[in-house]
């Protein structure tokens, strides 16, 4: 199994474009989840899905959108970028809820918005 | 809501020295307590969960409900655990579902 997947692994956008971070998994989870890590911060959750067709806002939403079509994908989408958005995102998935299923975590995607 | 404190950024230690990360945590429910670690160009792995109660590469983290702290422990430090680390919280959102709250992380540099 390749586990989580993410692309790309590092971006520049100019602020005002658009983009969408890929997230795919092959370990059939039904829970999805996206971060950001900011230095000094920790990880913060931005959205997160259940299932397919299933999405909902975490701690810091704004800004951005994503989309649960399959239980595969679990993209993100950018519309505007912003410099408050550079940081290093991480697509996550876990088999159920509870301390029997641990977070999977991709490699990341360092963005950076100039 | 949840919330994970880790107070300290930066750790060094000398190698066998013994390594003592803290976390302390707030939540009105019964927690469920995880490390991650996240190694020099890796991904963010699980170290180990509070329920299991294991050792894993030599740590351990006790769940104390009194202090709420969930601090990880090794008693000889070596270079392979230099890195950073992480204390989780699950809660549970309006699907039940699993949302981890973590910490601001340690960075932990032992020192050969």
């Amino acid at each position: 199994n390749a586990g989580v997947t993410q692309t790309p692994k590092f971006r520049i956008l100019k602020i005002g474009q658009s983009m969408t971070l890929q997230c795919t998994q092959d370990m059939n989870h039904n829970y999805m989840y996206w971060y950001r890590q900011d230095p000094g911060m920790g990880l913060k959750l931005i959205y997160y899905s259940v299932g397919a067709g299933i999405t909902d806002k975490g701690e810091v939403p704004n800004g951005y959108n994503v989309s649960r079509s399959t239980t595969e994908d679990f993209p993100l989408r950018l519309e505007l970028a912003a410099p408050s958005q550079t940081s290093v995102y991480f697509c996550a998935s876990s088999r159920d809820r509870g301390h029997n299923s641990p977070l999977h975590f991709g490699n990341g995607t360092r963005l950076t918005v100039t | 809501a949840q919330r994970v404190t880790q107070p300290e950024k930066l750790l060094s230690v000398f190698k066998g020295a013994p390594v003592e990360l803290k976390c302390n945590y707030s939540y009105s429910g019964s927690p469920e307590l995880f490390w991650y670690v996240q190694y020099s160009r890796q991904r963010l792995q699980l170290l180990l969960r509070h329920i299991s109660r294991e050792s894993i590469k030599g740590f351990t983290a006790d769940l104390n409900k009194g202090e709420t702290s969930f601090h990880l422990k090794k008693p000889f430090a070596q270079e392979e655990d230099s890195a950073m680390y992480y204390c989780a919280l699950t809660s549970y959102g309006y699907y039940g579902n699993n949302r981890l709250a973590f910490g601001k992380g340690n960075q932990v540099v032992v020192i050969p």
